[in-house]
């Protein structure tokens, strides 16, 4: 069965910094990997998306994520955060053997310092 | 581009009302979903139709839940004798399925508050 280990509840960092979210996954099969964000009171949006092509993954917002099967990881990161950053992100898994349901984490509160 | 959208956007009744809200997804999607989500969790999954027929629902959907998608286009959930605990917010997502990829397009939630 899959699961979907987000690995720190927040993270705070500076305004102009690096961001890293960490997401670790159990998989049967060869997943997909996404990330979500959601601004307060927002819906959720797509970030990014992993589908088996290229492992680094580029995503909107200057955000990318790299698809390590060696480590089970998808790392979301951005090299320098901005003040708008600040949301809610969740890590999220789909297989063939749940139909494709999404399994998703339990969400990383990013916060911006100024 | 109209992407997913949710009505009514913000929800308050009494406890023992019934709800109902509707979600229209993106038109090509022939897949949709129901999440809840609560505050400081993530979604969680409550039913998906595939078309006009629901393929799946969860345990969390108790017999008081009802959701249904008429002619594969809008759909609606319901909530009967609405209770304290039904507090939330409820979203609608849509996706059209090709190979493996399952990618959902989520629209703004309705909050519901049950007072």
């Amino acid at each position: 069965a899959q699961s979907v280990t987000q690995l720190d509840s927040h993270v705070s960092v500076s305004e102009g910094t690096p961001v890293l979210l960490r997401c670790n996954y159990s998989s049967s099969y060869s997943p997909s990997l996404f990330w979500y964000v959601q601004h307060p009171n927002k819906g959720l949006q797509l970030l990014l998306k992993y589908t088996s092509a290229a492992t680094l993954v580029k995503g909107i917002n200057g955000f990318e994520a790299e698809f390590k099967k060696s480590e089970t990881s998808f790392h979301l990161t951005k090299p320098s955060a901005h003040m708008s950053d600040a949301a809610e992100y969740f890590c999220v898994v789909s297989e063939v053997d749940s139909n494709y349901q999404l399994i998703w984490g339990a969400g990383t509160k990013l916060i911006i310092k100024p | 581009d109209t992407g997913v959208s949710q009505n009514p956007r913000h929800k308050i009744t009494k406890r023992g009302q019934n709800v109902t809200f509707r979600c229209d997804p993106i038109s090509e999607h022939n897949r949709l979903y129901w999440y809840r989500q609560t505050l400081g969790q993530g979604p969680e999954f409550l039913t998906y139709f595939q078309n006009e027929a629901q393929l799946e629902k969860s345990r969390l959907l108790s017999d008081r839940f009802s959701a249904e998608r008429p002619k594969g286009s809008f759909s609606t959930l319901e909530i009967q004798r609405t209770e304290q605990g039904d507090s939330a917010m409820y979203l609608c997502a849509s996706s059209f399925r090709r190979g493996g990829l399952n990618e959902q397009y989520f629209g703004p939630g309705t909050r519901l508050t049950v007072t």
